[in-house]
């Protein structure tokens, strides 16, 4: 498996309901960050959780990350059509000043659909 | 504060012809990277650059492809003698330090080779 993988590959709700997305990752890592992608559109930043947090919140974003489990999850309450778009976690390196420092390696995504 | 500006949006070339993609980092960053993403892929990272600098190209392929961001004007991402397997969505990032923390992006430019 690669660095940053989400599961489902694809889900789809009614809106209200609450959409749970999941990646993991096999390397150290300084932070990990959330990324949507409307169709044929760029990636918008979500959220960001450092090594050293376990939860974090942003609204109706409410991101986990166990570094035990090299995994994070993403959730979305209440969803709303609006919401539908392909979301991808992306882990930034551990070597803090290193080439790796800057890149951000990404997983393949979860599509997300919410039925209205 | 204008945003990752990326140009053109839509490229098409034949193969064997050169494609040059252009991104100006939003005010103030001085730290571009370059993804690609094939269709129904994650992001793929290639290079990293600061102004006159690679710091890591370890995403870009060994032939026909370069990137340079010069003291002034926009970073180029060039790809010589396309082929068809060079089809893909382009994306350009930028951030003001690198940290490793939120990076902007551009709203990509789609090659697509004949």
């Amino acid at each position: 498996s690669q660095q940053g993988e989400e599961d489902p590959q694809a889900l789809s709700i009614q809106e209200g309901e609450n959409a749970t997305m999941n990646c993991s990752y096999k390397t150290s890592i300084n932070n990990l960050q959330w990324y949507r992608q409307n169709s044929g559109r760029g990636l918008v930043h979500l959220i960001l959780i450092r090594s050293n947090e376990r939860e974090k919140h942003s609204g109706r974003l409410r991101v986990t990350l166990d570094t035990s489990k090299k995994s994070s999850s993403l959730l979305i309450t209440a969803s709303r059509a609006a919401d539908t778009a392909s979301y991808f976690c992306a882990t930034a390196g551990g070597n803090a000043g290193g080439t790796s420092y800057g890149k951000l390696t990404f997983g393949q995504g979860t599509i997300l659909t919410v039925h209205p | 504060n204008a945003g990752v500006m990326q140009n053109p949006r839509h490229l098409v070339r034949r193969r064997g012809q050169e494609a040059r993609l252009r991104c100006s980092p939003m005010k103030g960053h001085s730290h571009v990277y370059w993804y690609r993403q094939l269709p129904e892929e994650g992001l793929k990272f290639m290079v990293y650059l600061q102004k006159e600098n690679i710091i890591d190209e370890s995403g870009m392929p060994k032939e026909r492809f370069s990137a340079e961001f010069p003291k002034e004007g926009p970073s180029i991402l060039r790809i010589q003698q396309v082929v068809r397997g060079d089809s893909a969505a382009y994306f350009c990032a930028s951030s003001p330090l690198a940290s490793g923390n939120e990076q902007f992006f551009g709203p990509g430019t789609r090659l697509t080779v004949l």
